[in-house]
């Protein structure tokens, strides 16, 4: 079945020490996105690959990196999670940029905790 | 500032009886509007969309209803059953913007 796949799904890290959370996808669609989901609020966009454009949030701190080496592969780099970091990462995918009719495929989430 | 709002948090229905989850939005210009239905430890997946120039999409037991002038997108799910037990976020979005932007999900729970 073609999906998107998140590793890992639980992420423990220390105040401070760089982790990298990967999503990869078999569906070969060109755009990838980055969510991180905080406890009870809604999913907010940090950034988005279209092939290997990338396309930053105006309001994504810049503790936060994503590197695409390929089609099917995305990551997500914390350079120096603080406790506010602590949050569901989600992954997604669509087959082109956002328009009447593009659905975004998800992933399951990476639970990320900072102690 | 929050564009896309579900102000109920939870809704409890009783099995074959009707779902009604409702979601508000701010801005005009979001043209494209997406249920997803999320379980616990899965990724949200779609469930159903409704373009800005249609006012009812129907898919099975999920229909959903917008209201442009209003500013009011409502999901039904008729009847309503245990396996619908779910988050359902409401997302909005405008051709040609990259983004989704979300609500904060209503937790539905079916009771048999």
């Amino acid at each position: 079945d073609a999906m998107v796949i998140q590793n890992p799904r639980y992420q423990v890290t220390q105040f401070g020490k760089p982790v990298t959370l990967s999503c990869s996808q078999t569906l070969n669609h060109n755009v990838m996105y980055w969510y991180q989901q905080k406890s009870s609020q809604a999913p907010k966009l940090l950034f988005h690959y279209y092939d290997k454009d990338f396309n930053n949030e105006a309001d994504t701190p810049d503790n936060f990196q994503s590197r695409r080496p390929n089609t099917s592969f995305c990551f997500l780099d914390i350079r120096s999670p603080g406790l506010g970091d602590a949050a569901m990462y989600l992954c997604a995918t669509s087959p082109r940029v956002a328009s009447a009719g593009n659905e975004q495929f998800f992933g399951p989430g990476t639970r990320l905790t900072v102690l | 500032d929050q564009q896309v709002k579900q102000n109920s948090p939870s809704l409890s229905v009783q099995e074959g009886r009707i779902s009604i989850l409702n979601c508000d939005y701010t801005n005009s210009m979001f043209d494209y509007f997406l249920w997803y239905k999320k379980y616990p430890a899965e990724g949200p997946t779609f469930l159903i969309s409704i373009s800005s120039i249609k006012d009812k999409n129907e898919d099975g037991r999920f229909t959903v209803f917008l209201n442009k002038s209003a500013k009011h997108l409502s999901l039904h799910i008729v009847p309503s059953q245990p396996g619908d037990s779910a988050v359902y976020f409401c997302a909005a979005t405008l051709t040609g913007a990259n983004n989704l932007f979300f609500g904060t999900g209503t937790r539905l729970t079916v009771i048999p």
